[in-house]
């Protein structure tokens, strides 16, 4: 049971915008980093956000992160249909002193 | 790069040690995770170990059945996964962390997964 809620889906059509927002508490987002990662089946799991707002060398500034309190947001920009895949948020949780994940989002370029 | 291995179909009840080697990363200096995904689930986080290997944590679903170490002269992280059901069926990822210890969230680098299967 995952302790972040994300959207199930999001969908935008090419070169559009998109946000994916991670909702948690004060004992995970609220106080600790978060990354996101991208799902494509086939592939291995790509960090495309950590440290709320850094990009890993290789992903595009199309994609940016922030956080505000206790959710975390992803935005990728200028949608191309390779960006499509699940997108996952993580962090730590200090109460449960465990890693934590959101439930997930499909995002569909149209 | 983090290279998972030691999957496979398990029977019900067995074990199995999952690896994972690393590759042009100073490991010694680095926490690392395991997380598993269920097949049609999403993300479960299962363990974490220190850059020394001297403070480890265990989700409550493989507390008490697993054990998470790391050979750091070996690059290797491990997961010992006993008394398995086919609920443990998923596939299974190493995941590097930022730092040494205290994690914050800070998962920088995922491996390829290995399939784990229970059944008989």
């Amino acid at each position: 049971q995952s302790v972040l809620t994300q959207p199930p889906s999001v969908s935008a059509a090419p070169g559009q915008k998109v946000t994916i927002v991670c909702s948690g508490s004060s004992s995970n987002i609220g106080n600790n980093d978060v990354s996101w990662f991208q799902f494509i089946p086939g592939t291995a799991p790509r960090v495309v956000m950590y440290g709320n707002s850094k990009r890993p060398s290789g992903i595009p500034d199309r994609f940016s992160g922030s956080k505000s309190g206790a959710s975390a947001t992803l935005d990728i920009t200028g949608l191309q249909t390779g960006d499509e895949a699940e997108y996952y948020c993580g962090t730590w949780d200090r109460s449960l002193r465990a890693g934590v994940f959101g439930t997930g989002t499909t995002l569909t370029v149209l | 790069q983090l290279v998972e291995s030691g999957g496979g179909v398990v029977q019900p009840g067995g074990s199995l040690r999952l690896s994972c080697v690393t590759s042009g990363m100073t490991f010694r200096v680095f926490g690392m995770h395991w997380v598993r995904q269920a097949p049609g689930k999403g993300l479960e986080w299962l363990s974490y170990i220190r850059d020394n290997g001297r403070e480890v944590q265990y989700a409550d679903s493989v507390k008490g059945r697993s054990t998470i170490s790391r050979d750091n002269s070996k690059k290797t992280l491990y997961l010992d996964i006993n008394s398995l059901t086919p609920e443990d069926t998923a596939v299974y990822f190493c995941v590097k962390d930022l730092y040494g210890w205290n994690p914050d969230g800070n998962f920088d680098h995922w491996g390829q997964g290995t399939q784990v299967t229970v059944s008989s």
